[in-house]
């Protein structure tokens, strides 16, 4: 049981816009910034947007991020194949004093 | 170019230890925090913790304090993640990562977020 949730699954046709929820707590995101990283089956994580809504180089527009009270989203806009792969959301926690994940959302483009 | 190249697989008995290595490069390896992120099979990432190699200070998540041991040699850029006696449990993918992060003068430690991940490290356990 992950810290974050977020669905196990979504999907899109291609140039669809979706979004991968993660709900958490005022320990977490409710006063912390989240991120959200990209992982391809048999690769290393990739930071996709961090602190909220900030993309980094490369990374394109059609990725943003927002957060508001304790849930953030991630959407992804004119939806590529290429975009299919597992989403992570990712959030320090007071609580826990530590980095929380999300379970995943595994992305499908139909 | 930022890198953070890890040591190459293992396969490990139940009850052997294990020192796996992550060496950075293209950076000023001492000024930032090196975490370590789990991923079992077919399962999510998990933080462990981390270690500052300029003056060797860790911070382990509960769920890992006192299952790991994080280190670091600043003289040689590197870091390592070490386990005393393995558990099949212990079967994952393990991740070293360039964690961006901030430590008050009290010694509290807040992340930020992880910007370079290294290619991972397999490690197997099984009798």
């Amino acid at each position: 049981q992950s810290v974050l949730t977020q669905p196990p699954s979504a999907s899109g046709t291609p140039g669809q816009r979706v979004t991968i929820s993660c709900s958490g707590s005022s320990s977490n995101i409710g006063s912390k910034s989240v991120n959200w990283y990209q992982q391809f089956p048999g690769t290393a994580p990739k930071l996709l947007i961090y602190t909220n809504s900030e993309r980094p180089s490369g990374v394109p527009d059609r990725f943003s991020g927002s957060k508001s009270g304790t849930s953030a989203s991630l959407a992804i806009s004119g939806l590529q194949s290429e975009d299919e792969a597992e989403y992570y959301c990712e959030a320090w926690d007071d609580s826990l004093n530590g980095v929380v994940f999300g379970g995943g959302t595994k992305l499908t483009v139909l | 170019e930022v890198q953070l190249v890890q040591s190459g697989g293992e396969v490990k008995k139940p009850g052997e230890s294990l020192k796996i290595s992550c060496e950075g490069s293209g950076y000023g390896f001492i000024n930032y925090w090196i975490a370590w992120v789990r991923q079992r099979p077919g399962k999510g990432l998990e933080w462990m913790g981390i270690v500052y190699p300029d003056d060797y200070d860790t911070r382990y998540s509960p769920s890992f304090q006192g299952q790991v041991t994080m280190s670091a040699d600043k003289s040689i850029s590197t870091a390592y993640l070490q386990w005393s006696s393995l558990k099949a449990s212990d079967t994952a993918v393990y991740y070293c990562a360039r964690q961006r992060g901030y430590r008050s003068e009290s010694g509290d430690f807040y992340a930020y977020y992880v910007d370079v991940w290294g290619k991972g490290t397999t490690v197997t356990v099984s009798s």
